[in-house]
């Protein structure tokens, strides 16, 4: 099956430092990545689409300038949490929908990225 | 948009008999509704998922039913085993629509 990818895996940083979290495709090409949010034992929060070439689609109440995602390639999307602080501390995740067309639009979602702002 | 309600929150099955979950969807227009098993600090994995041209599926243990009238779907699982302890998500999207939405998680687990 198709695999997704993330680096860090886990980060613990100070308060004030910048975050950078990459999702890869590695082995199909993805136009679409989503990026999620989980609080302990809580359901995924959609932060934001991520398309290729353009810019990103943020849901309702997630800042912009906060969460800085690009998405540079069809197999490669960043989120960068600017100036973070204790509350941005969670388990971040994206997911990546295959363009293959037996796929049937299915995301595929990488291992999760566990960020603790000191 | 969409909303995704999931009951129960909790289930705790003797091993060897069934668990079923239940969501409910509001949109009408949702079409594609996957389900998702996560262990602790893991990724969701897609166990099964279903399409609205489909009323059930059936992978092994695993079983999916929809009632495209009432908007609800649910999960079964047969013959439990202690390994099918986790939390389960289920979801709904339209196709018209990419985003995904999720119920609100079954943390499951079997009594050995």
């Amino acid at each position: 099956g198709a695999v997704v990818s993330q680096h860090p895996s886990r980060v613990i940083c100070k308060s004030g430092t910048s975050v950078k979290i990459e999702c890869r495709s590695l082995d199909f090409q993805a136009t679409t990545m989503f990026w999620y949010r989980q609080f302990p034992k809580k359901s995924l929060m959609l932060m934001a689409t991520s398309n290729e070439g353009s810019k990103a689609t943020y849901e309702q109440g997630v800042e912009k300038d906060k969460f800085l995602i690009n998405h540079a390639s069809l197999t490669l999307s960043t989120l960068t949490v600017t100036s973070a602080h204790p509350e941005d501390s969670s388990f971040y995740i994206c997911s990546a929908r295959s363009l293959a067309e037996n796929s049937y639009n299915e995301q595929f979602f990488g291992p999760g990225t566990r960020l603790t702002v000191l | 948009g969409e909303n995704v309600e999931q009951h129960p929150s909790t289930l705790s099955v003797q091993e060897g008999d069934s668990a079923v979950i239940k969501c409910t969807y509001s949109d009408s227009a949702s079409n594609y509704f996957p389900w998702y098993k996560q262990e602790l600090g893991k990724r969701p994995q897609l166990i099964i998922d279903i399409r609205s041209n489909v009323g059930e599926k059936k992978d092994q243990r695993i079983a999916v039913t929809l009632n495209k009238t009432a908007k609800h779907f649910s999960l079964h699982i047969t013959e439990t085993q202690p390994e099918d302890s986790a939390v389960y998500f289920c979801a709904a999207r339209n196709f018209g629509n990419e985003k995904l939405t999720f119920g609100t998680g079954t943390r499951l687990t079997i009594i050995p």
